[in-house]
């Protein structure tokens, strides 16, 4: 069955310094978003992305975050400077439309 | 933005027992959907409700989307072991680019 696939699964790295988190969405979806995780908390969203650009982002997906479609298959989430606040569960997920999305397991990013 | 309220927080029972969580909103939603994660995991689709009043099975789960679309209930009928993990409702914001709000979750636990 086809799903989404994540890389890496767990990414530790000092405060300040840029992480890229990757993404592989199912191979016909059209809708790519990121959400976070924060332990303990709800899932939130971040981004959306469709047809090569960012069509809804919430108010935590500021100048420090971007998102890029490098290859037509790839999904990244670059977070530039990062802070310890950053530190969540970050999921991935697609869609063919926007009524279902369906997750990726998941990166562990940990800010020290 | 439009929150979601899932009740209860945890629901503990015995095996062969029923069980119903509720999911709340003041909104309303232009579909929700049902998760369920894994410790450590990300959210998998259980099932998109997009019709107000709509009622969906998967085997012994029944879903079902309150007729003003603003509210959902996951029923599971002579629940098993393996039922048990953190449920998790969605709803998609209406005029969105499939930004999912995310209720809290249910923590099921189901004792042999």
């Amino acid at each position: 069955e086809p799903e989404v696939t994540q890389t890496p699964s767990h990414q530790v790295t000092q405060m300040g310094q840029e992480v890229i988190l990757r993404c592989v969405p199912i191979s016909n979806h059209l809708y790519f978003y990121w959400y976070r995780q924060i332990l303990g908390q709800k899932v939130e969203f971040l981004v959306s992305f469709y047809n090569n650009e960012i069509s809804e982002k919430s108010e935590i997906f500021d100048d420090q975050f971007s998102v890029e479609r490098p290859d037509g298959s790839n999904f990244t989430l670059k977070i530039r400077s990062t802070k310890l606040e950053d530190s969540a569960m970050y999921f991935c997920a697609s869609g063919s439309g926007t009524l279902e999305a369906f997750f990726g397991q998941g990166t562990r990013l940990t800010v020290v | 933005t439009q929150l979601l309220e899932q009740s209860p927080q945890f629901l503990s029972i015995q095996e062969g027992e029923n069980l119903t969580v509720y999911c709340n909103s003041s909104s309303v939603f232009s579909s929700l959907q049902w998760y369920r994660q894994e410790p450590g995991e990300g959210p998998v689709l259980l099932v998109t409700v997009v019709t107000g009043g709509e009622v969906k099975k998967l085997k012994r789960l029944t879903f079902q989307f309150g007729d003003a679309r603003k509210d959902s209930s996951l029923h599971i009928t002579a629940a098993q072991p393996g039922d048990t993990g953190l449920y998790l409702c969605a709803g998609l914001q209406t005029d969105s680019w499939g930004k999912l709000q995310f209720g809290a979750g249910t923590q099921v636990v189901v004792t042999p």
